[in-house]
């Protein structure tokens, strides 16, 4: 069973650029949540979500959206990029939701560097 | 303030020793989860524990959740180079919004 898939693994942009990030969950498995991580925050929770709805949502700015599909892969896109956004994204999915507390298992995660 | 404070911060030992860390916070949970992360790739679920007091042990680890639900800690008996990673604690708080709080991390290096 394939894991979690996130593309791309690296990439560099400039400040003010956007950029796009795709996840594609385990079989299956419905829920899809985003946490950026950083050396000095630790992993944060972006959103996460459910049937191609948003169900939770962390304490992030506005550039930072997201989206679910019917197939349930998910991107996420944060725009006007800061340098402060450099960080590893992380995906993770689970067979339901959050709130039912299942298993999250995570992808490999997109390094982001902004320049 | 981080809701979730992890110590040591960073830990680095010989082969064969012995090492807890510690997971901390005001407070209570629901759950909590303990996940390894080795470096480039993401957290692996290791454990989740549930009740107050309850003690799970998985092969040379041994995780304990503080009866009032709002502390943890992972004890590793043996540490072997394979242990080496960045552990994490996360959690929900008791009545919050489902939203999961992760600790910064314990960053272990096991020489051999």
């Amino acid at each position: 069973k394939a894991g979690v898939t996130q593309t791309p693994r690296y990439l560099i942009k400039t400040r003010g650029q956007q950029v796009t990030l795709s996840c594609s969950p385990i079989s299956g498995h419905r829920s899809v949540s985003w946490y950026q991580q950083t050396p000095g925050q630790g992993l944060q929770f972006l959103f996460e979500y459910f049937s191609e709805t948003q169900r939770n949502k962390g304490n992030f700015p506005g550039r930072f959206s997201g989206r679910q599909f019917s197939n349930s892969r998910s991107e996420m896109n944060v725009s006007t990029l800061e340098l402060g956004d450099s960080a590893l994204y992380l995906c993770a999915s689970s067979l339901g939701s959050s709130r039912t507390g299942n298993t999250i298992y995570f992808g490999e995660g997109s390094w982001l560097t902004v320049v | 303030t981080q809701l979730l404070e992890q110590s040591p911060q960073f830990l680095s030992i010989q082969e064969g020793e012995n090492l807890t860390v510690y997971c901390n916070s005001s407070s209570v949970f629901s759950s909590l989860q303990w996940y390894r992360q080795e470096p480039g790739e993401g957290p692996v679920l290791l454990v989740t524990v549930v009740t107050g007091g309850e003690v799970k042990k998985l092969k040379r680890l041994t995780f304990q959740f503080g009866d009032a639900r709002k502390d943890s800690s992972l004890h590793i008996t043996a540490a072997q180079p394979g242990d080496t990673g960045l552990y994490l604690c996360a959690g929900e708080e008791t009545g919050g919004s489902y939203i999961p709080t992760f600790g910064r991390g314990t960053s272990l290096i096991v020489h051999p």
